[in-house]
């Protein structure tokens, strides 16, 4: 069956460094896939879609690369300042559904 | 512009009862699918529906029915609810069936006690 992993765990990171988050899949061959950010309570915020034949995408201080052959997707926060604390999922298109990850908290210290 | 819309935000239901949840999509929107998300977990989908229609249903029980209506909203249904049916419902809208880009609303707290 089709499955998205992401860091179980929290990520700590220190304001100011490069936060990296880890998207693998299996036994799929997703046409794009995309990163979402979801603070408590609410629901989830596009942030970057990046497509089977590009391997990065930029957005502002965001940057996401795509291997299909490692069936992995790596997401990058430059600069990273305590507002980018939250939970980033990542999504991979199967039909007509979103098939998520459990999202990675991300908690930048000051 | 207004996005994603909601209701009720938060909702206590008792086991067995009925509950109906709403959303508004984001304006030049079509298409609204509706997701499940535990404490903790991804969302999960329900279903999407597309010109009124269902267009794709995930792994959840027919208790869980839905209506859109032709101004794109939509409706979410649960039967005979379950302690286990408690999450955050979300709705997410787009433009087409792909979801690039889908927009969610603030999402439904159910709680069935």
């Amino acid at each position: 069956s089709q499955k998205i992993e992401q860091n179980s765990e929290a990520l700590n990171i220190q304001e100011g460094k490069t936060a990296t988050l880890t998207c693998n899949y299996t036994n799929y061959s997703p046409a794009y896939l995309q990163w979402y950010r979801q603070d408590p309570g609410r629901g989830p915020v596009f942030l970057l879609l990046i497509r089977e034949n590009e391997k990065e995408k930029r957005k502002e201080r965001l940057k996401v690369t795509f291997d299909t052959t490692l069936k992995q997707s790596l997401f990058h926060i430059t600069a990273s300042q305590p507002a980018d604390s939250a939970t980033y999922l990542c999504a991979l298109n199967s039909n007509y559904q979103l098939i998520w990850g459990a999202g990675t908290k991300l908690i930048i210290k000051p | 512009d207004a996005g994603v819309t909601q209701s009720p935000t938060h909702l206590i239901k008792t086991r067995g009862q009925q509950v109906t949840l709403r959303c508004s999509p984001k304006s030049g929107h079509d298409t609204v699918s509706w997701y499940q998300q535990a404490l903790g977990q991804g969302p999960q989908f329900i279903f999407q529906y597309y010109e009124e229609e269902e267009r794709q249903r995930g792994n959840f029980p027919d208790r869980f029915s839905g209506h859109q209506f032709p101004n794109y909203s939509s409706e979410l249904n649960v039967n005979a609810l379950l302690l286990g049916d408690s999450a955050l419902y979300l709705c997410a809208s787009s433009l087409g069936s792909k979801n690039t880009e889908a927009f969610f609303g603030q999402g439904t707290r159910l709680t069935v006690v």
